[in-house]
């Protein structure tokens, strides 16, 4: 079945760096775009950003651009992002999702990654 | 601008039913919708995608007394015969040109 395996948690100072990863299975991996998520703890869901797993282009939320980028590789069926300059604020649990079809323009959220809880602390 | 407004929350008793409402903005009243429950410690799933038609598309394993539907501007999720387990965080989220879009969250409490 369709599946998102994403790393472990992460425990960063500020100014760090982290990359979250999030492995695909049972589908076609250039076939889906996938979009990044995440959730602060205690409030509502926060999209990131999106990346075409066939180009390679991404859209970013201007809160975080110039700080993020999101990437894949085809030859693992991964996609990525890394978040530079952390803050305490980017403290949260950060989701991938397979989001539309790239062949069909079918829109898509489903499924999740299990999540992965970045925590940036001195 | 694209927006999703949801109640903060909702309630019923167990066995009984609830409807959720998720209102998009004005301009964007045709654009289908994505409801995602959220159940406490646990990662989002996608529950369906609803459509401005009230078509609605669910994701697999979704029992059938989650339903979706919809009017004008105004998408429903309806859950009946309420159990435990749907005491949850359920969000609604939909595609812009670019973006992609979240409400804030309705918090179902099972009585």
């Amino acid at each position: 079945q369709v599946q998102l395996v994403q790393s472990g948690a992460e425990v960063k100072k500020p100014g760090a760096s982290v990359k979250v990863s999030c492995k695909a299975s049972g589908y076609t991996f250039t076939t889906y775009g996938f979009s990044w998520v995440r959730q602060a703890p205690g409030q509502g869901l926060e999209w990131l950003g999106w990346v075409n797993t066939d180009n390679g282009d991404t859209t970013y939320i201007q809160k975080i651009q110039g700080r993020v980028t999101m990437t894949t590789d085809t030859s693992t069926s991964t996609a990525y992002m890394e978040l530079r300059s952390l803050r305490s604020d980017d403290t949260a649990v950060y989701y991938c999702a397979r989001d539309w079809n790239i062949l069909t323009g079918l829109d898509l959220f489903d499924p999740w990654g299990q999540g992965t809880l970045v925590t940036v602390s001195s | 601008q694209l927006v999703l407004t949801q109640s903060p929350s909702a309630s019923a008793s167990l066995g009984a039913s609830v409807k959720l409402t998720c209102t998009l903005s004005s301009a964007h009243s045709n654009n289908a919708i994505a409801w995602h429950q959220q159940q406490p410690e646990k990662g989002p799933r996608f529950l369906m995608k609803v459509n401005n038609d009230g078509s609605h598309t669910k994701g697999d394993g979704i029992p059938d007394r989650f339903s979706g539907s919809s009017s004008g501007a105004e998408r429903y999720l309806t859950i009946s015969s309420l159990q435990s387990e749907d005491e949850a965080d359920y969000y609604c989220q939909t595609w812009g040109t670019g973006i992609r879009v979240f409400g804030g969250g309705t918090k179902v409490t099972v009585l």
